[in-house]
C-alpha cells in the first residue's frame, strides 16, 4: 500500500535555529514528490516539486532534497513567518491525479 | 491571476440536510480535484475530473456524496443526506495537463454538521 510518513509531527524552533523536516515514502513508482505549506484557515500553497533522487530545490530559507526513500525540507535561519504546517505529497500513476499526502509537520518559530 | 475559488467558506447545517459546495478552478486548468481534510485522516482525495469528466472517484466515501462538473469553470460536491461525521474542511484544487504542473488549492469550505 502506498504510504507517506512525515516527522516530526510538531517542531518548535527559536528564530535563527536551523532544522530539517522529514518525509519518508513507500510507493510503487514515484512520479513526483511535492512540498506544500499550509497556514491556518488556508489551502495548501505549493512550494517545490522533486522528481529524481539527488534533486534539490531552493526558495529563500527553504531547501528540499530527495533520495530514493525520503525527502527533507531544510529550513535555514527560520523566521516567525515561517511558522505553518508543511505537507509532503507523492504522485502515483502517470496522470497528474493521485496525490497521497502525509499528515504534515507543524512548525512554530519563536522570536 | 485569480486562484481557485470556493464557496461558501463556512457552512453549518443540521444532520439530514443537503449540502452543496462549489468550486471555480483556475482558468485554463483542465484537471479539478476535491479533497477532504480532517485531523484524524489528514488530506484525502475524494474525486478528480479531467476535461469535466470524472476520472477516479474511488475516494468518495459513500453514495451520499456526489460530484459534478458541468463545464470547465464550475464544479460542485454534494452531500445528501449530511451526517455529523462529514464535518471537515473540503478543498478544491486544479492543475493543467502539462508536465510537472503542481496542483493549486482553494482556501476550502469548513463544513460543520450538527
Amino acid at each position: 500500500e502506498d504510504q507517506v510518513t512525515q516527522s516530526p509531527e510538531a517542531l518548535r524552533l527559536q528564530e535563527g535555529e536551523s532544522s530539517s523536516l522529514n518525509c519518508s515514502y513507500t510507493v510503487s513508482g514515484l512520479r513526483g514528490l511535492f512540498w506544500y505549506r499550509q497556514d491556518p484557515g488556508k489551502g495548501p500553497e505549493f512550494l517545490f516539486t522533486l522528481y529524481s533522487a539527488g534533486e534539490e530545490k531552493e526558495k529563500e530559507r527553504l531547501k528540499a532534497t530527495l533520495t530514493k526513500k525520503e525527502s527533507f525540507l531544510h529550513i535555514t535561519a527560520p523566521k516567525p513567518e515561517d511558522s505553518a504546517t508543511y505537507l509532503c505529497a507523492v504522485q502515483v500513476g502517470s496522470l497528474p491525479g493521485k496525490l497521497i499526502f502525509g499528515q504534515g509537520t507543524t512548525l512554530q518559530v519563536k522570536p | 491571476d485569480a486562484g481557485v475559488i470556493q464557496s461558501p467558506r463556512h457552512e453549518v447545517t443540521e444532520m439530514g440536510q443537503e449540502v452543496t459546495l462549489r468550486c471555480k478552478p483556475i482558468s485554463g486548468h483542465d484537471y479539478l480535484f476535491w479533497y477532504r481534510q480532517t485531523m484524524m485522516r489528514g488530506l484525502e482525495l475524494l474525486i478528480y475530473f479531467n476535461n469535466n469528466v470524472p476520472i477516479d472517484d474511488s475516494g468518495m466515501p459513500e453514495d451520499r456524496f456526489s460530484a459534478k462538473m458541468p463545464n470547465a469553470s464550475f464544479s460542485t460536491l454534494k452531500i445528501q443526506p449530511s451526517e455529523p461525521r462529514d464535518s471537515a474542511v473540503y478543498f478544491c484544487a486544479s492543475t493543467a495537463d502539462r508536465r510537472r504542473q503542481p496542483q493549486h488549492f482553494g482556501d476550502g469550505t469548513r463544513l460543520s454538521i450538527l
